[in-house]
């Protein structure tokens, strides 16, 4: 079965502290990615960061980061240098192939980050 | 700028009263996808297509049902609203991996 697992439902953090979103995984497929995306209150979904499975390095873009480990099937969001404005949930999502062959993405239940100042 | 427009953004409706949920996108792409989100869960996809073809998941009730005239298209019908769905409707597109898949702001639905 492919699966994701977010294990915190909440975090507190203090402002311009680095943090770390857990995110677990199981598939059987050898091809698969993982997604990051943020979930302010507003409610839209923005992409944060994107990991392929063949990808030799740790993906980042700005001040996001992630802890690729393929093998304990893991891949932990970091935000460095956290800001107010990075308080929101914050969903681990893989694709994964559908029974009909193509592709769809697969949610964890989140992690819902506090930033305090 | 947006490139999966959604329409309402807050769609009230009455119990048992047909409504019917719009997605947009710019950017050409191929698949299309619908999922709900309820108060703190996780988003679940309904359905998606790709091109024409439409892909209904196994649980998804029969009361959701789908249409996409076009490639730039894709609208989502509940037949008979109950209290049970209300929830936020998200749609969403993907191009390659990396792009990620793109989701518009949603549609929050009530259901009064």
């Amino acid at each position: 079965a492919q699966k994701i697992t977010q294990t915190q439902p909440g975090m507190f953090v203090q402002e311009k502290e680095a943090v770390t979103l857990d995110c677990t995984y199981d598939t059987s497929d050898p091809s698969y990615g993982l997604f990051w995306y943020k979930q302010p209150s507003s409610g839209e979904m923005i992409f944060l960061i994107y990991q392929g499975s063949y990808d030799q390095q740790n993906a980042t873009e700005g001040r996001y980061s992630l802890n690729f480990q393929k093998a304990r099937k893991s891949a932990n969001l970091v935000i460095s240098a956290s800001q107010l404005g990075d308080s929101a949930m914050y969903f681990c999502a893989m694709r994964v192939i559908s029974n009909f062959g193509n592709e769809k993405l697969t949610f964890g239940t989140g992690t819902r980050l506090t930033i305090i100042p | 700028d947006a490139m999966v427009i959604q329409n309402p953004r807050y769609q009230v409706t009455q119990f048992g009263k047909p409504v019917t949920l719009s997605c947009s996108q710019t950017l050409n792409h191929n698949v299309m996808y619908w999922y709900q989100q309820k108060s703190s869960q996780a988003p679940k996809l309904l359905f998606h297509y790709y091109d024409k073809d439409f892909n209904n998941e196994a649980d998804t009730p029969d009361n959701f049902q789908s249409r996409r005239p076009n490639t730039s298209f894709c609208f989502l019908d509940i037949r008979s609203p109950g209290l049970g769905d209300a929830a936020m409707y998200l749609c969403a597109t993907t191009g390659t991996a990396r792009d990620g898949y793109t989701f518009g702001s949603g549609t929050r639905l009530t259901v009064v």
